[in-house]
């Protein structure tokens, strides 16, 4: 199994481009979420998905979309990139939201992605 | 938004020594979790508490859950240098489905031979 994995692992964007983060999981996990992490904040969650079809904003949602199409992926869209949206962005999985197993996320490596 | 206050920020410790690290916040929690991330990697978990003081062992590693459901703490024993990374605390009040996870700001552990 690969877990969780993310594409690209870099990218640097223009301010006002567009791009999409991959985010795919192979363990049957419904629940996935994708995080944002910057220096000294700690991981702030942007959006997350209970099941396939499904999203739902997180604590800072604004710039970015996502859609959950199939149940194994899970996709981030930033529509106009701005500088403020550089960061590493994590994304993760769980079993279930509550419960004990459901508070074992399982991460991805990250992506790096600066906007110039 | 709000963040959970990890302290120390970052702590140099010598191979050998303990190490202590908390994590508070101004609201309650039903959940601690503590997660490590090493460079370049996600976050891996490395304990969970579900209940006001607990004190649960992994290894080298002990949490506890705070009496007020504001605070835990993590301990590691006798460092060693694959010890080196972020630790992050994270909590989690339960709202039904709405559910997600706070995380605090990390600390950096450093080990010198």
């Amino acid at each position: 199994n690969a877990g969780v994995t993310q594409t690209p692992k870099f990218r640097v964007l223009k301010t006002g481009q567009s791009m999409t983060l991959l985010c795919a999981q192979d363990m049957n996990h419904e629940y996935m979420y994708w995080y944002r992490q910057d220096p000294g904040m700690g991981l702030r969650l942007i959006h997350y998905s209970v099941g396939e079809g499904t999203t739902a904003k997180g604590e800072v949602p604004d710039g970015y979309n996502v859609s959950r199409l199939k149940k194994q992926n899970f996709l981030l869209g930033l529509e106009s990139a701005a500088p403020s949206q550089t960061s590493v962005y994590f994304c993760a999985s769980s079993f279930q939201l509550t419960g004990r197993s459901g508070y074992t996320q399982y991460f991805g490596p990250g992506t790096r992605l600066t906007v110039l | 938004g709000q963040q959970l206050n990890q302290s120390p920020q970052s702590m140099f410790i010598q191979e050998g020594e303990d190490v202590s690290m908390n994590c508070t916040s101004s609201s309650i929690f039903n959940t601690w979790l503590w997660y490590k991330q090493d460079p370049g990697e996600g976050p891996v978990l490395l304990i969970a508490l579900y209940k006001a003081g607990e004190l649960t062992s992994n290894g080298r590693l002990t949490a506890q859950f705070g009496i007020t459901r504001k605070d835990s703490f993590l301990n590691i024993s006798a460092s060693i240098p694959s010890d080196v990374g972020i630790y992050f605390c994270a909590g989690q009040l339960n709202t039904g489905t709405a559910s997600k996870l706070t995380f605090g700001t990390g600390t950096r552990l450093q080990v010198t031979l």
